[in-house]
């Protein structure tokens, strides 16, 4: 079934360690975008890539950094995990950035301790 | 700054009608989206809308007025299986979408 794939499901992580989140889209989409949920809260947009060999900065980007080395690949890494960084972080894909619907992988579900 | 309001909670019956409303105040406007999304799932795409005016498909309708900075999702002849948290977003100026936090939509039999 196309769509966007994330890895891993979930994890838990202690603090101060590195981790990468993979995102793995088989759409052809131009754009992609990181995204963490907390309860109560939007969705906050991380990091986004609107084609790729390009990205740019969202709302929360510190303490994340991402690659688009191609079209369908999108990893996000933490460097050095804090606790403030449990979240549920979702992956999306859209056609062309703006006013195209977005289409979201099943999250990872991530616990610093 | 930007900022979506949706109300956080929302009660309705099996078999009636609810509406759910999203105000915005964004630099800028180039469309708004509902999403759903259910309870440890990820968001779906339910309507876009960029003109003001009601945009229909199946039990769910959306309405736009631009002016009012208003937008409001209409789900008829509700179902156990709309339970889930509706998102408002809406794509500012630099064509970045900004998030409402969402309202959880609890259905009763």
């Amino acid at each position: 079934t196309a769509g966007i794939t994330q890895a891993p499901t979930s994890q838990i992580l202690a603090a101060g360690r590195s981790m990468t989140l993979r995102c793995t889209q088989d759409m052809r989409h131009n754009a992609m975008y990181w995204y963490r949920q907390d309860l109560g809260l939007g969705l906050r947009l991380i990091h986004y890539s609107n084609t790729a060999g390009t990205t740019g900065k969202g709302e929360v980007p510190d303490g994340y950094s991402v690659s688009r080395a191609n079209t369908d690949d999108f990893p996000l890494t933490l460097a050095s995990a804090v606790p403030s960084q449990t979240s549920v972080y979702f992956c999306a894909s859209s056609e062309g950035q703006g006013n195209q619907p977005q289409h979201f992988g099943d999250g990872t579900r991530l616990s610093i301790l | 700054g930007q900022n979506i309001d949706q109300p956080t909670e929302m009660t309705a019956t099996e078999g009636a009608i609810v509406q759910i409303n999203c105000t915005y105040q964004t630099s800028g406007f180039n469309g708004l989206f509902w999403y759903q999304q259910h309870a440890g799932e990820a968001p779906t795409f339910l309507s876009y809308n960029v003109l003001d005016g009601l945009e229909e498909k199946g039990r769910f309708s959306s309405f736009l007025s631009r002016s009012k900075g208003y937008s409001y999702l209409l789900l008829k002849e509700l179902q156990m299986k709309d339970s889930a948290s509706y998102l408002c977003a809406v794509t500012d100026s630099n064509y970045q979408l900004i998030w409402g936090a969402g309202t959880k939509l609890i259905i009763k039999p």
